[in-house]
Order: structure tokens, then sequence, then C-alpha cells
């Protein structure tokens, strides 16, 4: 049962470089997030998917962009990476709004 | 605005009781949830309580809800040490979002 997968698991990039973060679940949920998890701050939302079709702003979406690409796919990207942005990066779905959700297993990543 | 408050380290011994507390401040939340996150791991659902409940009960688990004081815990009885972990609280509150605390550090000691 993979549930939510994410990839890379690590990634190190230098100041301006852009990448995407890729994140796939397999339990047919509508909803899919992206969240950052830095010390003492616990996570914060960046984007999320309501449904297949729509993307909305979290609490901190400057620097990023988002594409919902199918029910089960949800990327994250990063154009010009900063310092600020190093962090672990977490993707998660869930059934339906405000219901519980169901993580990946996180990427760390470092921008230098 | 919302805030979800917990402390940030506990540490018990093995075989005693831990009690995780949280306060949040969307009384409109209808579920409050913990999760534990294992290092190098993402956040795993413990459990969560519909807010209309005082109590719930999962095993080793309990959950008390003090809806007036928006006052949440978690109680893990008979502590092992592969409950050390971080704990977080979430509530869930309106625009689709769950908002969580920072966490709590938990570290039992055998």
């Amino acid at each position: 049962n993979a549930g939510v997968t994410q990839t890379p698991k690590f990634q190190v990039l230098k100041t301006g470089q852009s990448m995407t973060l890729q994140c796939a679940q397999d339990m047919n949920h509508n909803s899919m997030y992206w969240y950052r998890q830095d010390p003492g701050m616990g996570l914060r939302l960046i984007y999320y998917s309501a449904s297949e079709g729509t993307t909305d702003k979290g609490e901190v979406p400057n620097g990023y962009n988002v594409s919902r690409l199918n029910k089960r796919e949800f990327s994250l990207r990063l154009e010009s990476a900063a310092p600020s942005q190093t962090s672990v990066y977490f993707c998660a779905s869930s059934e339906g709004r405000r219901e519980k959700l169901f993580f990946g297993s996180g990427t760390q990543l470092s921008v230098l | 605005g919302e805030d979800v408050e917990q402390s940030l380290f506990l540490s018990v011994r093995e075989g005693d009781s831990s009690v995780i507390n949280c306060t949040y401040t969307d009384s409109s939340s209808t579920y409050l949830y913990w999760y534990k996150q294992e290092p190098g791991a993402g956040l795993q659902l413990l459990t969560y309580i519909f807010s209309n409940m005082d109590m719930k009960q999962d095993q080793r688990l309990t959950v008390l809800l003090n809806k007036k004081d928006k006052h949440l815990s978690l109680r893990i009885a008979d502590t092992q040490t592969g409950d050390s972990a971080i704990y977080f609280c979430a509530e869930s509150i309106e625009g689709n979002k769950l908002v969580f605390g920072a966490g709590t550090i938990l570290r039992v000691k055998s």
C-alpha cells in the first residue's frame, strides 16, 4: 500500500535554481496539500487543491507554484530557489475538506 | 487569526503516563487531531475527536476536549520507548485547512 509518495527524498539546490517536487497518491482522494515544516514552527500550508482542476493559496505561498496534474498527482515548483526555502516539504491528501490527512514521507530541501 | 499552541518538550519514564496539552483558538473547529511524527518520517494520524465530544478512548490513548477553554489533551498510558516522537495537535478550520501546532517532543526514558 503506497499511500502518498513524494520524490525526491533529498535535494540540494543553489540559490536561483529551479526544481519540481512530485507527489502522487493512490487512495482516490479529492484533496491534496503541500506543507513545509520548519523547526519550532510546526507545519505551514503552502498550497492546496480541493479537487482536480482547482488550486488555492495557503499560509505561505510566495515563491512557489503548484499544478494539479490529475486526481493522483500534485506537484510543487520552486522557480528561483532562495535559502529561506530550506525546509522539509510534505505532501498530503484527504478524502474531502477538513478530513484527516495522509502524509508522504517528506522531501528535505537545502538551498545554498 | 488561528493559532494552536503546545508545550515543546515532555520527558517521561517508561511505564508512566504521558499527557501532552494543546490550546487552540478557532471555536468553529469541527475536528481536532493528534498526529505522530517519528524521525525521518511523515506525520501519521494517531487519533481525532469531533468537537461535540468530551472524551475519546482508543486503547492506550485518551483524548480529552474542553471546548469552553479550547483545550485538548492526549494521554498515553503505559508509555513505551516506541512512543518517543513528535506529537502535533491540529484543528480543522474553514477554508479547507488544518492548522498545526509546533509539535511536542516526547522523550521516553527506559
